[in-house]
């Protein structure tokens, strides 16, 4: 069975600091990975995806990750964080083939931004 | 891009009442919808698998009988909370796997259910 594991429940940073969520899953095949923010009261919404192919993947808003099947990892980092990018952060891996589609998510990591 | 639209956004019922919600995809075929709870400060959930003309396939310790699924066309889903409980209050989410794609699941824009 797939899993995630997000080590770190909560991460305070200061605005402009650069920022590392940290993601590792467990699946028996290549994986589809993804990262989701969800401000409080509101839905997911899809930050980047890693299917295939370059294993360092850009997403909206300044973000990247990087995909490290030697560590089954799937960090994501931001060089410089604004005040805006506070919001719990989720993780997720999926599986191919049938259940394409289907989600398990990490525990989720709650960003608090200094000023 | 593909739009998922959830409805409603908020609801609050009555303990012992029952509260349907629709998923839709607006621009696309979903074969397959998945319905996620997530209780306050925590993750996302699988509660089932929906796909379209068939029964909801669900995840072990989801309740057939109390989250009915019905997923009658192409672009609807819905999840009918069956006498709803106080411990049942939570936000519920569906996401749609565009038919023939190999694109990501859609997310809605999530239910937040209160039962009183």
């Amino acid at each position: 069975a797939q899993s995630v594991t997000q080590p770190d429940i909560h991460i305070t940073v200061s605005e402009g600091a650069s920022l590392e969520l940290r993601c590792n899953y467990s699946y028996g095949a290549t994986p589809y990975l993804f990262w989701y923010v969800q401000s409080p009261g509101q839905g997911l919404q899809l930050l980047l995806k890693y299917f295939s192919g370059d294993t360092l993947v850009q997403g909206i808003k300044g973000f990247e990750a990087e995909f490290k099947r030697s560590q089954s990892s799937f960090n994501l980092r931001k060089p410089s964080v604004h005040w805006s990018d506070a919001a719990e952060y989720f993780c997720a891996v999926g599986a191919g083939g049938t259940s394409y589609g289907k989600l398990t998510f990490g525990q989720g990591t709650i960003l608090t931004v200094h000023p | 891009g593909a739009v998922v639209s959830q409805h409603p956004s908020r609801v609050i019922c009555k303990s012992g009442t029952s509260v349907k919600i629709e998923c839709r995809s607006l621009d696309f075929q979903a074969t397959t919808m998945f319905w996620y709870r997530q209780f306050p400060k925590q993750s996302l959930m699988l509660m089932a698998t929906s796909n379209e003309g068939s029964k909801a396939t669900y995840e072990q310790g989801v309740e057939k009988d109390k989250f009915l699924i019905n997923h009658a066309s192409l672009t609807l889903s819905t999840l009918t909370v069956t006498s709803a409980h106080p411990e049942d209050s939570s936000f519920y989410i569906c996401s749609a796997r565009v038919w023939q794609s190999n694109t990501e699941a859609f997310f809605g824009q999530g239910t937040r259910l209160t039962v009183v």
